[in-house]
């Protein structure tokens, strides 16, 4: 398995308190990203990076932030969490294509419940 | 319209069933396309790359239609463990290297 880690894997909040979700990875993959799940979306894409300090925006960026000051570690923070917040955060990682067929792989998931 | 598409189902098939699930996308620029399993609470995991030619993997046969714009994942002989959201995902080309995912189309393989 790819060695890519989340923390905190559960965490319960309260509205207007900032949170942030970690994602850890030893591949030395360049791409890294933020999805949030919930039931009837699906995956989507809240940021990405494409490299140290280089980030973007995705589908659901508005209300999160994100920062990537080395390689291996994507830190996504909520300013001020709201209840709509509440989900699963799933990092992911991918070369690109470099050396693989390009394929994500995943960290197990952060569970955010914000009261 | 939502960039990749699928049928939600469930599809809920007996053991020994052959199952199989459609994805259409929507940007022709598309380069990279994968089947991924994802179990309930848990993180979605690689079931199988999608090749031009056609690829597969046991009882796992994975097709790419350019020209409709889809792909397809088959499933032979489906296993009571065979039950979970199987997830397409597109890779376009050019610039930045973002996968998007389909909603997901839930598997329940019952005896």
């Amino acid at each position: 398995d790819a060695g890519i880690t989340q923390s905190p894997r559960h965490k319960v909040t309260e509205t207007g308190t900032p949170v942030t979700l970690r994602c850890h990875q030893t591949e030395n993959h360049r791409y890294m990203y933020w999805y949030r799940q919930d039931p009837g979306h699906g995956l989507r894409l809240i940021h990405y990076s494409y490299g140290v300090k280089d980030t973007d925006k995705g589908e659901v960026s508005d209300g999160y932030s994100v920062s990537r000051s080395k390689t291996e570690d994507f830190l996504l923070t909520l300013e001020s969490a709201t209840s709509s917040q509440t989900s699963v955060y799933f990092c992911a990682i991918s070369d690109g294509g470099l050396a693989t067929t390009g394929e994500l792989f995943f960290g197990e998931g952060s569970r955010l419940t914000v009261l | 319209r939502k960039e990749v598409e699928q049928d939600p189902g469930p599809f809920n098939v007996p053991e020994g069933a052959t199952v199989a699930f459609n994805c259409t996308y929507s940007n022709s620029a598309s380069q990279s396309f994968f089947w991924y399993r994802q179990d309930c609470r848990k993180e979605p995991k690689l079931l199988m790359s999608v090749y031009s030619s056609g690829n597969e993997d046991g009882r796992f046969t994975a097709q790419l239609n350019r020209a409709s714009q889809y792909i397809s994942l088959l499933i032979r002989d489906s296993k009571l463990s065979d039950s979970a959201t199987y997830l397409c995902v597109v890779i376009a080309s050019g610039g930045s290297y973002i996968p998007t995912f389909g909603r997901g189309t839930s598997l329940i393989v019952h005896p």
